[in-house]
């Protein structure tokens, strides 16, 4: 595709239930971003790859939260227990090596009852 | 201090006006410099990036930079209101070029 998409766009879940979200970054985009942005906040800068270097995960806010991406394609983003302050729209974004003008996903809508 | 600071707004402007939105960064070392507009329930689109000093214009938009004052603006002239939305400011941080350190967005409104 022509553009970042990510699955599901929309997930409910219960409280203590693990979730993953996907992320298809643009095709030779090497740079992989995961944001967390609460209603009405800013983005929230969760971790980062860039190809083979070990991944930035500086921004995880606990050890419920990890990601994984394969090269320089998928990735997911895995949320364990979830807890009700876990519920925000998860965003990714890529882009490419020599650049780093960053373009979004459509992001998944979580929200844990 | 924020690494990147903007005023939360919302700024309103008629619409045909010039609306000025402004972002501040505090790492000296940041060498590049985004603007995205964020439609509420939709996702961050990139409308314009900056390197260098001075002004850049596309279209409608004009992005400015002043390093030495470590500011960055964004014009929109004969502002619509299909412009209204949050603008959020980006800038690579002291963690490297490709990391970028978002701030919190300004919302625009531009009234008929």
């Amino acid at each position: 595709g022509a553009g970042v998409s990510q699955s599901p766009s929309n997930k409910v879940t219960e409280k203590g239930k693990d979730v993953e979200l996907r992320c298809d970054p643009i095709s030779g985009h090497t740079a992989l971003y995961w944001y967390r942005q609460r209603l009405g906040q800013g983005l929230e800068f969760l971790i980062y790859f860039q190809g083979n270097s070990a991944p930035d995960k500086s921004g995880l806010p606990s050890d419920r939260f990890s990601a994984e991406r394969t090269g320089e394609s998928v990735s997911t983003l895995t949320i364990q227990r979830t807890q009700q302050e876990d519920s925000a729209v998860y965003l990714c974004a890529s882009s490419f090596f020599r650049y780093n003008e960053q373009f979004f996903g459509p992001g998944t809508r979580l929200t844990v009852l | 201090q924020k690494e990147v600071e903007q005023n939360s707004g919302p700024l309103s402007v008629p619409e045909g006006a010039i609306a000025s939105l402004n972002c501040t960064y505090s790492d000296r070392g940041s060498q590049s410099f985004f603007w995205y507009r964020q439609y509420s329930g939709k996702s961050p689109e990139l409308i314009m990036f900056i390197y260098s000093n001075g002004d850049k214009e596309d279209g409608r938009f004009t992005a400015q930079l002043n390093k030495a004052s470590q500011y960055v603006s964004l014009l929109i002239r004969d502002s619509q209101p299909s412009d209204s939305a949050t603008y959020l400011c980006a800038v690579n941080g002291d963690t490297g070029f490709q990391k970028l350190v978002f701030g919190t967005g300004t919302r625009l409104l531009v009234s008929p």
